[in-house]
């Protein structure tokens, strides 16, 4: 079964660069949710997505941004990146019209160092 | 404000034990829980699902309940092997329809031989 993608999977940045991360969902999954973990914690909501409109927001910095296109992906852009950013950055997607309890899948993970 | 506790943090066995990981919430008012599993470094994998409907879920080893008005989730893992050793973390999802999950703490469950 196919699962929800992300790429890169690796990434590292100097100071103050910029990263895009991207996230494609699962098909026909209609909600996209972007957590961060750092080292040793657990993840923590930034940002979701349904149908194309920011659903809820969380912990997200102004320096980030993110969107869903036309097709379902996502992307998640950090500007002015700094140390702490660097963490594990997850993507997850559901079904939420329709779908058993919103289960929520997660990708592989794109791990971000900001140097 | 959700807060999610795992207890224990971390869990040393030997092979063969069953044994029973907790998860604790703080606002009762949930529409469903999720168990995970993540290796290290690794992603999260989604163990079982409990709507706040239901009581338990059960997904081969591996039974998940749920007590919603006492903010409590346990989950049982029968005949534990080295192959389940990893970080579980429980997740709440306080409204359905989008809504960020708030994870516990995670217990470190290491199994050995």
């Amino acid at each position: 079964a196919a699962g929800v993608i992300q790429s890169p999977r690796h990434l590292i940045k100097e100071k103050r660069e910029t990263a895009t991360l991207k996230c494609y969902p699962i098909p026909r999954h209609d909600t996209v949710y972007w957590y961060q973990q750092g080292p040793g914690q657990d993840p923590q909501f930034l940002i979701s997505f349904y149908e194309k409109m920011q659903s809820d927001k969380g912990s997200i910095p102004d320096r980030f941004s993110a969107q869903q296109f036309s097709d379902y992906h996502s992307e998640l852009n950090m500007s002015s990146l700094e140390l702490g950013d660097s963490a594990l950055y997850f993507c997850a997607s559901s079904l939420r019209t329709g779908g058993p309890g919103n289960e929520q899948f997660f990708g592989p993970g794109t791990r971000l160092t900001v140097l | 404000k959700q807060e999610v506790t795992q207890i224990p943090a971390a869990l040393s066995v030997p092979e063969g034990e069953n044994l029973v990981l907790n998860c604790s919430f703080t606002d009762s008012a949930i529409y469903n829980l999720q168990w995970f599993r993540q290796d290290p470094g690794k992603g999260l994998t989604s163990l079982l699902l409990i709507q706040s409907s239901q009581r338990e879920q059960t997904s081969g080893r591996l039974n998940a309940s749920l007590d919603k008005s006492s903010g409590r989730s346990t989950l049982y893992i029968a005949a534990s092997q080295p192959g389940d050793s990893a970080t579980y973390l429980c997740a709440v999802d306080p409204t359905g329809g989008g809504n960020k999950l708030t994870f516990g703490t995670g217990t470190q469950l290491k199994v050995e031989l």
